[in-house]
């Protein structure tokens, strides 16, 4: 168990509709980051958060939005879905450095679009 | 950007053999780390190389650093059936990682 936690683990929606995948980071853990993981695309890199603020962006749709609120739990809302929408969507959080650093991922949210 | 190449993408090999799988990044980083991933599942993590020459051991599994030469190595001795899974590299700067394409490892009895 690394921590984190999201939610939900698997969600099947129809096109057009929007949707929030919830993620808690590891105690202590102030930087939240979320990717995206399908079977053509490999891992990418959507969004990272650091203590409620939006530090770095990746290869998010302006379809998606995130925030990261007061409490460190953060939302990834994903709108007018479409079947490419389709895939395994990874929260992961880390302590940042001067520590190690390393990024621990939740179970992820698997997300059917029809 | 940084660009991660993994070689190669799909690795079968037999039982007991040995193995390396390469991560070669595109410009400096002074720190990479190494996960697994198991079908379906989530990305855990295996080695975090913080500096060059950094060398990391864990049962079968050995990573080690070269950030001169830009490459990460993952030897792989003795393999054994537990050890199939999508391993990636994730060269870092400053907090961004960079995750590579993800080598996947299938060991065959």
């Amino acid at each position: 168990d690394s921590g984190v936690t999201q939610t939900p683990k698997h969600l099947i929606t129809a096109t057009g509709q929007r949707v929030t995948l919830r993620c808690s980071p590891r105690s202590g853990d102030l930087s939240v980051y979320w990717y995206q993981q399908s079977l053509d695309q490999g891992l990418q890199f959507l969004i990272q958060y650091y203590n409620g603020e939006e530090r770095a962006k990746g290869n998010i749709l302006e379809r998606f939005s995130a925030q990261q609120f007061p409490d460190l739990h953060s939302e990834l809302n994903l709108s007018s879905l479409e079947l490419g929408d389709s895939a395994l969507y990874f929260c992961a959080s880390s302590v940042d450095r001067p520590h190690t650093g390393e990024l621990f991922f939740g179970e992820g949210s698997r997300l059917t679009v029809l | 950007e940084l660009k991660v190449e993994q070689n190669p993408l799909f690795l079968s090999m037999q039982e007991g053999k040995n193995y390396t799988i390469y991560c070669n990044y595109s410009t400096t980083s002074d720190r990479l780390y190494w996960y697994r991933q198991d079908p379906g599942k989530s990305l855990e993590s295996l080695f975090v190389l913080l500096s060059n020459g950094a060398v990391k051991q864990e049962g079968r599994l050995m990573a080690s650093l070269d950030t001169k030469a830009r490459l990460s190595t993952l030897h792989i001795t003795a393999a054994v059936h537990d050890l199939s899974a999508t391993y990636f590299c994730a060269p870092n700067t400053g907090n961004q990682f960079y995750f590579g394409t993800g080598t996947s490892l299938t060991v065959i009895p």
